[in-house]
């Protein structure tokens, strides 16, 4: 089993509906959780981080932490052409110097 | 804004060559990696280090080693490059919890 699995997709959703994105982790102590999005040929950066469980809301961005289920997710509502990307899901493991990234999920949002 | 650099956007490289990646951060972190990205396989950490001089073993570190002569510099070194070292090397620069990415080596190993 991967440290961090997500759904390769890619995921096609259209303009204006809202693409959701899953991610699982393996280990139970993880206490910090990360979404990164990469545009093609392009690094990564950060767009949301989660520690807590529940919900947290960054404009269009809604990231939802459940720790007993070992699940992250990211909601877009309202997507845009503009966040076709491939979105990474990241844990920063329990000893705290590595962060275990996902193989990422491609997103692409039909205009 | 934190500001990580590398020294070639893209690189050829025969087999056998000995290859430098560098790595400049300039926000004074402390924690810095080396990652590869490759195709359905995502980030695969090589190297990292918490400190000057210091450095630790990532996922794959096998063909690879470091150097952190300085706080700001991290070099990533290919003692002799083989094809199946051909990627996408990203270097990142760490606060406690966002890391930071500088804009990408793509290295091509003939």
């Amino acid at each position: 089993q991967k440290e961090v699995e997500q759904n390769s997709g890619p995921l096609s959703v259209p303009e204006g509906a809202i693409a959701s994105l899953n991610c699982t982790y393996s280990d139970r102590g993880s206490q910090s959780f990360f979404w990164y999005r990469q545009y093609s040929g392009k690094s990564p950066e950060l767009i949301m981080s989660i520690y807590s469980n529940g919900d947290k809301e960054d404009g269009r961005f809604t990231a939802q932490l459940n720790k007993a289920s070992q699940y992250v997710s990211l909601l877009i509502r309202d997507s845009q052409p503009s966040d076709s990307a491939t979105y990474l899901c990241a844990v920063l493991n329990t000893g705290g110097f590595k962060t275990i990234f996902g193989a990422g999920t491609r997103l692409f949002v039909k205009a | 804004d934190v500001k990580v650099t590398q020294s070639s956007r893209y690189l050829v490289k025969r087999t056998g060559e000995k290859v430098f990646l560098e790595c400049v951060q300039d926000m004074d972190h402390e924690n810095m990696f080396w990652y590869r990205q490759d195709p359905g396989l995502g980030l695969r950490l090589i190297y990292f280090s918490y400190d000057v001089k210091m450095k630790e073993k990532g996922d794959i570190p096998e063909g690879y080693s470091v150097s952190r002569e300085k706080k700001e510099r991290f070099s990533l070194i290919l003692e002799s490059a083989s094809t199946n070292q051909t990627s996408m090397y990203l270097c990142a620069s760490t606060t406690y919890n966002e890391q930071f990415f500088g804009p990408g080596t793509r290295l091509t190993v003939l």
